[in-house]
């Protein structure tokens, strides 16, 4: 069974907080997202790796910042937490192969206050 | 531009009404998901299909490529279906999804 954790399921942090949201796969995915989820807006993506080092924007980037060190590690970091980011972070993995049909984590609720 | 457009956006049934969810997306899109999201978080992929039709237990799923339509039943339903269904297209030159917006489910006992 693919596994995919997420460092926290509920995280509340201050305005101007560095926040580190980690994500680990354990299925040898090359790719690996990350998402935040909000009412009525549905899954916007912020951020994608394809593979260790690479990175590429997705729709929403701004006042976020990602790292991929290790294949099966992917970090989301908000530099200074804003209120607006209060949000459901989600991430995913998926092979590049095979539809790219994506496996997810249990998603984190940050709250920014 | 690349769409997924899912309909409707919410959805009450009785038990053991069945249901139908639909997907329609635009050309590009070479393949269709649909998930499920629970109240708390998790998504779980149920199908993915690029022709015809797949059944799993109670939820089938149909795509028809010709009309690019996609839709997801549900038989015999039962409140533990109440959930969010999202419908998500992926294209063979890109490993991204285009996401729909999702339809909420509640099923009433």
């Amino acid at each position: 069974d693919v596994k995919v954790t997420q460092s926290s399921r509920y995280l509340v942090k201050r305005t101007g907080e560095k926040v580190f949201l980690e994500c680990v796969q354990d299925m040898d995915h090359e790719n690996m997202f990350w998402y935040r989820q909000d009412p009525g807006l549905g899954l916007r993506l912020i951020y994608f790796s394809y593979d260790v080092k690479m990175k590429e924007k997705g729709d929403i980037p701004e006042g976020y910042s990602v790292s991929r060190e290790k294949k099966e590690r992917f970090s989301l970091i908000l530099e200074s937490a804003s209120t607006n980011q209060t949000s459901m972070y989600l991430c995913a993995s998926s092979w590049t192969e095979l539809s790219y049909e994506q496996y997810f984590g249990p998603g984190t609720r940050l709250t920014v206050t | 531009k690349n769409e997924v457009e899912q309909s409707p956006q919410n959805l009450t049934a009785q038990e053991g009404e069945f249901i139908t969810i639909n997907c329609s997306y635009s050309v590009g899109i070479s393949a269709l998901h649909w998930l499920q999201q629970h109240p708390g978080g998790g998504i779980v992929s149920l199908f993915m299909l690029s022709s015809g039709k797949k059944k799993h237990g109670r939820l089938i799923a149909t795509i028809n490529i010709q009309e690019k339509h996609s839709s997801l039943h549900i038989t015999a339903s039962h409140p533990r279906d109440s959930a969010v269904y999202i419908c998500a297209g992926s294209m063979d030159s890109n490993y991204q999804l285009i996401w729909g917006a999702g339809t909420k489910l509640i099923i009433k006992p």
